[in-house]
């Protein structure tokens, strides 16, 4: 069964400062590796997706890199900002089901204070 | 906004009683799933349809949950004789999947703002 792990659980930060969140799942056997941020009490925001055959992707200030052999991800946020205070989260689709199933992360939950 | 839609946003019920929640995907997506979130933790696979077969479903889904998306369009999650347990966010989801021959894709989930269960 795939794992996938976050880290750090936790991180805040003052404004402008680049950061790195981490990710790492056990089976390398993915289709797809997704970055979601959710605001509390709210849905699932996409932000990134990478396809197993794809190093990085890049959206504004986020840069998310995939490096399957090794089973990690990260995702860049360059000159953070308060707006960008969630939780992010991280989804590795499984090849083994039909598509179907995302395994995720439990979150790095960021906050940046002005 | 043509995002997806969870109804409703909020639901209080008390032990043994039965709700259903509602999913309406994005119009041109043939991929629903169902998700449930606890506090702290990652959402949980549940099941997903495409179009109105369901293909997967996850050892979560205890026989007191039923999920149905009868025409292919919106689905309903029904979980008969609630208990405390059930208490969770129950997030929705679609996406649009395809397959020629050997490849498929299936394009990034996007997902509803969930439907906050409590059970007093």
């Amino acid at each position: 069964k795939q794992e996938v792990t976050q880290i750090p659980a936790a991180l805040s930060v003052p404004e402008g400062e680049n950061l790195v969140l981490n990710c790492s799942f056990t089976d390398s056997a993915i289709y797809n590796l997704q970055w979601f941020r959710q605001d509390p009490g709210k849905g699932l925001t996409s932000l990134l997706l990478i396809q197993s055959s794809q190093r990085e992707q890049t959206s504004g200030r986020l840069n998310a890199s995939l490096d399957k052999s090794s089973g990690r991800s990260t995702l860049y946020i360059a000159a953070s900002q308060p707006g960008d205070s969630a939780t992010y989260l991280c989804a590795a689709l499984d090849r083994g089901s039909t598509l179907g199933r995302l395994y995720f992360g439990r979150g790095t939950q960021l906050t940046v204070w002005p | 906004d043509t995002g997806v839609s969870q109804d409703p946003r909020h639901k209080i019920t008390k032990r043994g009683q039965n709700v259903t929640f509602r999913c309406d995907p994005i119009s041109e997506h043939n991929r629903l799933y169902w998700y449930r979130q606890t506090l702290g933790q990652g959402p949980e696979f549940l099941t997903y349809f495409q179009n109105e077969a369901q293909l997967e479903k996850s050892r979560l889904l205890s026989d007191r949950f039923s999920a149905e998306r009868p025409k292919g369009s919106f689905s309903t999650l029904e979980i008969q004789r609630t208990e405390q347990g059930d208490s969770a966010m129950y997030l929705c989801a679609s996406s649009y999947f395809t397959s020629r021959g050997m490849s498929s894709y299936n394009s990034p989930l996007h997902f509803g703002n969930g439907t906050r269960l409590t059970v007093t």
